[in-house]
């Protein structure tokens, strides 16, 4: 079945330590996100990418990386530099034309300890 | 900068009323809205989206409407049931970029008691 795949889905981190959570779709989708979601509150892009090799940010980058060297695949870093990184992580696609309808996978939850 | 606000943020209903969620948004310059449903510890699940063409999108119980020009969309449920019970968010893009800038509202977390 089609669709996305996200890990791990819960992931605990100490301060000063950055993690890279997995992002991988095979529904042949030409632009990949990365939202964050915390509690009570709407999701907020972080980066998105449209092609491979190439990615943009979005309202709230700072203290994260992402990389897009193959088509289904979008990981995101998640670095030091991140001063409140507990959140609920967030990866959709979509194809670039058309009813730009999102597919999301299942969510990655990240708690610093 | 486009904002989205959903009201109420949480409801309550007994099974079987009909009932209606609200969406608005600041900038009426938009290319489409679209309704998700997210249960807990979830992804999310596109239910309907309408372009900005459009005043109305049907799906089974749900139906979306769109009213552009005051910057309101809603999601009317029928007959609600104890498995409707979830968050709903909505979700609009802008105009000039269509559709990957989408901006959220936080959800109205919905709970249909038997």
């Amino acid at each position: 079945d089609g669709g996305i795949t996200q890990s791990p889905k819960y992931l605990f981190r100490k301060e000063g330590q950055n993690v890279t959570l997995s992002c991988e779709q095979n529904l042949n989708h030409d632009a990949m996100y990365w939202y964050r979601q915390d509690p009570g509150q709407g999701l907020r892009l972080i980066y998105y990418s449209q092609i491979v090799n190439d990615f943009q940010k979005g309202d709230i980058a700072e203290g994260y990386s992402v990389s897009r060297e193959k088509k289904e695949s979008f990981p995101l870093t998640v670095t030091s530099a991140q001063k409140n990184p507990t959140a609920f992580y967030l990866c959709a696609s979509n194809f670039q034309t058309g009813a730009n309808v999102l597919t999301f996978g299942a969510g990655s939850r990240l708690t610093v300890l | 900068k486009q904002e989205v606000t959903q009201i109420p943020a949480a409801l309550s209903v007994p099974e079987g009323e009909n009932l209606v969620l609200n969406c608005s948004f600041t900038d009426s310059a938009i290319y489409n809205l679209q309704w998700f449903r997210q249960d807990p510890g979830k992804g999310l699940t596109s239910l309907l989206l309408i372009q900005s063409s459009q005043r109305e999108q049907t799906s089974g119980r749900l139906n979306a409407s769109l009213d552009k020009s005051s910057g309101r969309s809603t999601l009317y449920i029928a007959a609600s049931q104890p498995g409707d019970s979830a968050t709903y968010l909505c979700a609009v893009s802008p105009y000039n970029n269509a559709g990957n800038m989408l901006t959220f509202g936080g959800g109205t977390r919905l709970m249909v008691k038997p």
